[in-house]
C-alpha cells in the first residue's frame, strides 16, 4: 500500500464547476499535511496547509481527519487556469533517516474546460 | 519566499558517464533536500544535504551513486554517477527554513540517458 494515495483522474470539468479531490495516507504518526501545485513540466509550488480545523484559501478549501486519515481538497468556481496536477503531501519521521520528510502522492490531474 | 536555481536546466547524457547539477539559493537556509520525479510518478526524495558533512540518504539510493555536496547554506551539488538509461528523470532541489514550515522547489533538472 502507498503511504499516500491520490485518486491520478484526469477530471475534467467546464468552468464553474466545483471539484473535490481526496487523499488517504497510510502513518497515523504523520505530523503536517499540504496540497502542493504542479504544471506541466514545472517544480511543485505549495498551493497550502491543511489543518485539523479546516481552512480556506479564495475559492480553495482543504480538510483534514486525522482519525480517518484523510485530506481533501475542493476547487469552487473552476477557471482554466486551476487546470494542474494537485499533489497531497504529507511530513512524517523517515523510518531510515529519523529526519522529517515530505513525502508525496502521485497527484491529481484536473482539467478545465471552456 | 527563497529563489533557487539549478544548473544545468536539461541535459542528454551517455550511458556510463557522470552530471553534476548544482543548485543555488538566495538567502541562507537550513535544509536542502534532492528529489528526483520519474517520467509520470510523484516524487521521491533521494536525500537530505547537510552542511559541511556528508548527506543523510533515504533508503534505495546511496552515496557512490549520488554523491552530495554542501559546502555552504546557500550552495548543493548532485552528482548522478555511472548513468543508465533508468536514471532518465527530472531532478529536483529543495531547501526549507524551519520558520516557514514550507518545502520550496528548485525548477528542476531533466536529465534523458542515451
Amino acid at each position: 500500500r502507498k503511504e499516500v494515495e491520490q485518486d491520478p483522474g484526469p477530471f475534467n470539468v467546464p468552468e464553474g464547476a466545483t471539484v473535490a479531490f481526496n487523499c488517504t495516507y497510510s502513518n497515523s504518526a504523520s505530523q503536517s499535511f499540504f496540497w502542493y501545485r504542479q504544471d506541466c513540466r514545472k517544480e511543485p509550488k505549495l498551493l497550502m496547509s491543511v489543518y485539523s480545523s479546516g481552512n480556506e484559501d479564495g475559492r480553495f478549501t482543504a480538510q483534514l481527519n486525522r482519525a480517518s486519515q484523510y485530506i481533501s481538497l475542493l476547487i469552487r468556481d473552476s477557471k482554466l487556469s486551476d487546470s494542474a496536477t494537485y499533489l497531497c503531501v504529507v511530513t512524517q519521521r523517515s523510518p531510515d533517516t529519523g529526519r522529517r520528510a515530505l513525502t508525496f502522492g502521485s497527484g491529481t490531474r484536473l482539467q478545465v474546460q471552456p | 519566499s527563497a529563489v533557487i536555481s539549478q544548473k544545468p536546466s536539461r541535459d542528454i547524457c551517455q550511458r556510463g558517464t557522470s552530471l553534476t547539477i548544482q543548485c543555488q539559493v538566495d538567502s541562507q537556509v537550513t535544509m536542502m533536500f534532492w528529489y528526483r520525479q520519474q517520467p509520470g510518478q510523484s516524487l521521491t526524495l533521494i536525500a537530505t544535504a547537510n552542511q559541511g558533512s556528508e548527506a543523510t540518504y533515504e533508503s534505495g539510493f546511496v552515496i557512490d551513486k549520488f554523491p552530495i555536496s554542501r559546502p555552504n547554506l546557500t550552495f548543493s551539488t548532485l552528482t548522478v554517477s555511472n548513468m543508465s538509461p533508468e536514471d532518465s528523470s527530472i531532478y529536483l532541489c529543495s531547501v526549507e527554513q524551519v520558520s516557514y514550515n514550507e518545502q520550496f522547489f528548485g525548477p528542476g533538472t531533466r536529465l534523458t540517458v542515451l
